[in-house]
C-alpha cells in the first residue's frame, strides 16, 4: 500500500492566497519530506521534518507534522503564480534514504 | 541546476532498440538511485548504488539494466522494452550513511522515455 498519499489530488486558487496540501501515512517515520516538481523536470526538495520535530518555517513555507494522526500540511503562504506545480510528500522510515513518495497534489494559482 | 544531470531529456525507441541512458552528479554523493514516473503514479524506487554497489532492486523487469561505474556516474541501459515502459526517468543522488545522511534527494531533470 502507498506510505504517502496527498490531499487534495488537485488545488485551483487565486494568486495572494494560501495553499494548504495534506499527506498521510501509514506506518512509523524517521522524517517526511516536502519535494515540488515543475511540469515534466526532477523534483526539488523543499523541507525536511523530522519525526520529533512539530513544525517547520522555510520561506513561505510552513510544514507541520502529527505523528499521533500519521499526517503532515504543507502551507504556502501569498501564493505566486510561480508555485504552480505538483507537491509530494515522502517518508523515509530510517536509515538511508529510502524514501516513499505520494502521488503529489498538482497546484495551480491562478494570476 | 540541481547538480545531477541527466541524458538524455527524450527518448524514442522502438521495442527492439537497445539504449541508455545516463546520469551524472556533481555533489559529491555516495549514493544514486532510479526512478520511474508514469502518469497518475507515485514515484516508484527501481535501483540503490551505495558506494558504487547495488543495494536495492526493486523487482525491475530484467529489460532495465542499471550500471554504476563510479559514485558520479549512473547509467540505465534499456532493451525489448514495452510501451508501458514509457515513462520519465529520473535519477536522483544523495549522502550514503547515517552520519551524512540528511535524507535528502538530489534530483536529475529526468529523460522522458516514449516507446513505440
Amino acid at each position: 500500500s502507498q506510505q504517502g498519499e496527498e490531499d487534495p489530488q488537485a488545488l485551483s486558487i487565486q494568486e495572494g492566497e494560501n495553499a494548504t496540501m495534506n499527506c498521510s501515512y501509514k506506518t512509523s517515520i524517521n522524517n517526511l519530506q516536502w519535494y515540488r516538481q515543475n511540469s515534466g523536470r526532477g523534483l526539488v526538495h523543499l523541507i525536511l521534518i523530522r519525526s520529533n520535530e512539530r513544525e517547520k518555517h522555510s520561506g513561505r513555507l510552513r510544514v507541520t507534522l502529527d505523528t499521533s494522526k500519521k499526517s503532515s500540511s504543507l502551507l504556502i503562504t501569498a501564493s505566486r503564480a510561480a508555485d504552480t506545480a505538483s507537491y509530494f510528500c515522502a517518508t523515509s522510515k530510517g536509515s538511508g534514504s529510502r524514501l516513499t513518495f505520494g502521488e503529489g497534489t498538482q497546484l495551480t494559482v491562478n494570476p | 541546476e540541481t547538480g545531477v544531470t541527466q541524458t538524455p531529456r527524450h527518448l524514442v525507441m522502438g521495442m527492439t532498440n537497445k539504449k541508455s541512458l545516463k546520469c551524472e552528479q556533481h555533489l559529491g554523493h555516495n549514493a544514486m538511485y532510479w526512478y520511474k514516473q508514469s502518469a497518475k503514479k507515485p514515484l516508484e524506487l527501481m535501483f540503490v548504488y551505495n558506494f558504487k554497489e547495488q543495494t536495492e532492486n526493486n523487482s525491475v523487469p530484467s529489460r532495465f539494466s542499471p550500471e554504476c561505474p563510479n559514485s558520479s556516474h549512473l547509467f540505465l541501459h534499456l532493451h525489448t522494452l514495452q510501451p508501458e515502459d514509457s515513462a520519465l526517468y529520473l535519477c536522483a543522488s544523495s549522502h550514503a550513511g547515517w552520519e551524512r545522511n540528511t535524507g535528502e534527494l538530489f534530483f536529475g531533470e529526468g529523460s522522458r522515455l516514449t516507446v513505440l
